[in-house]
């Protein structure tokens, strides 16, 4: 039982170019989450997935798009990488949305 | 004001000690509690929820949640050095369906 699995672990763009980071739970969870964390900043909400078929902008979702592919997995993209959006990123699974999430290992992401 | 709130610490407590962790939150109508210990360079990982006022046991953690003060707390009993970690708060504000962490506090057990 893997729980959230997510990838790549490591990545460095240059600005300007795209991305998109991969998430896959096997909790049969509905609701899905994708979050950044920075330092002095703690985790911040950028997009979420109530259920399949839905999506929902966080608190910073600008310069990020999300798709939920299925129950599964939900994707995050960045269109054109800026150095501002250097973070690790973490996605998250809960059974529903006010329930506990459960997190992946995160991806470290640098943008140079 | 923040939406959820905690000392950055560091917090330092001996071995043995009891160690305690406080948050407070700004929407009062907030229904769901969460603690989450993250170690460096890890994942966050869920230690307790708590949904209703009052305590909440759960091996050498315990939860206690005050709605009307709007706060919640983390008390770790008997501290281990392994408990050294940045513990974060989560709340799910009753005005959206997002949960908003505060910044952790971070605690070092001294052996």
């Amino acid at each position: 039982n893997a729980g959230v699995t997510q990838t790549p672990k490591f990545q460095v763009l240059k600005t300007g170019q795209s991305m998109t980071l991969q998430c896959a739970q096997d909790m049969n969870h509905n609701s899905m989450y994708w979050y950044r964390q920075d330092p002095g900043m703690g985790l911040r909400l950028i997009y979420y997935s109530a259920s399949e078929g839905t999506t929902d902008k966080g608190e910073v979702p600008n310069g990020y798009n999300v798709s939920r592919l299925n129950k599964r997995e939900f994707s995050l993209r960045l269109e054109s990488a800026a150095p501002s959006q250097t973070s690790v990123y973490f996605c998250a699974s809960s059974e529903a949305l006010r329930l506990a999430a459960f997190f992946g290992q995160g991806t470290r992401l640098t943008v140079v | 004001q923040k939406e959820v709130e905690q000392n950055s610490g560091p917090l330092s407590v001996p071995e043995g000690a009891i160690a305690s962790l406080n948050c407070t939150y700004s929407d009062r109508g907030s229904q769901s509690f969460f603690w989450y210990r993250q170690y460096s360079g890890k994942s966050p990982e869920l230690i307790m929820s708590i949904y209703s006022n009052g305590d909440k046991e759960d091996g050498r953690f315990t939860a206690q949640l005050n709605k009307a003060s709007q706060y919640v707390s983390l008390l770790i009993r008997d501290s281990q050095p392994s408990d050294s970690a940045t513990y974060l708060c989560a709340v799910n504000l009753d005005t959206g369906n997002q949960f908003y962490f505060g910044t952790g506090t971070s605690l070092t057990v001294i052996p």
